[in-house]
């Protein structure tokens, strides 16, 4: 079945450092999907790529979809501590009811 | 966009006892419907999901059971509960092949 592969697990910064987190599949994608975790709380969505090769920007948050459409990337520039959390990647394949395989996470601490 | 309801937000039940837990939709019709598992410090496992009412379908063998009496009602069932079972269980919405989800706001679930 389908995997997806998230990494690093954790990942810990200084305030004003950039953070990269990446998204690999096992498959090609219809399309993938981030979300953002905070702690005790439930995933947010945040954004959806859909096409080959694309790039969306959310201010300080940049997300690559992969031209192979099996990995993607999402990097934060200029970390905050409001950036805390656990970001997933979830990529969605070609079958019904648009089920979504989710990576295990990246955790986010940033140090002010 | 949707609202996920999702109660009760944490309990603690004796192995052996039953479990439900329910979940209703608000701001959209005939949503799918999707019932997570999040062990700690870990991604999401899908567990069930519903494409309409009294349509589930189950995606790893189990102890819990799903339930879709209505189009914006969705539950979560255990006969008798185990160890294993206990964790973060999270409901969420999309519609059609969007992917987008949207999740309540979780179950915490200790089993002693």
């Amino acid at each position: 079945g389908q995997q997806v592969m998230q990494i690093p697990q954790y990942q810990h910064v200084q305030e004003g450092e950039d953070f990269t987190t990446y998204c690999n599949s096992s498959t090609t994608l219809s399309n993938i999907q981030w979300y953002k975790q905070r702690p005790g709380g439930h995933p947010v969505f945040l954004i959806q790529l859909v096409k080959s090769g694309e790039v969306k920007k959310q201010k300080r948050l940049t997300f690559q979809f992969g031209e192979a459409k099996k990995n993607s990337s999402l990097h934060i520039t200029a970390t905050q501590t409001t950036d805390v959390g656990t970001y997933f990647c979830a990529g969605g394949g070609n079958t019904n009811a648009g089920k979504s395989t989710f990576g295990d996470g990246t955790t986010l601490t940033v140090k002010p | 966009s949707q609202t996920i309801h999702q109660w009760p937000a944490t309990l603690v039940q004796p192995v052996g006892s039953p479990l439900s837990l329910e979940c209703t939709v608000e701001g959209t019709s005939n949503p799918n419907l999707y019932w997570y598992r999040q062990a700690a410090g870990r991604g999401l496992q899908l567990l069930f999901y519903s494409v309409g009412i009294g349509q589930i379908s189950s995606e790893v063998p189990q102890n819990l059971s799903a339930s879709r009496p209505q189009d914006r009602q969705f539950i979560l069932s255990s006969k008798k509960l185990l160890l294993s079972d206990s964790g973060f269980y999270l409901c969420a919405g999309g519609q059609g092949w969007t992917g987008e989800l949207f999740f309540g706001e979780g179950s915490r679930l200790t089993v002693l």
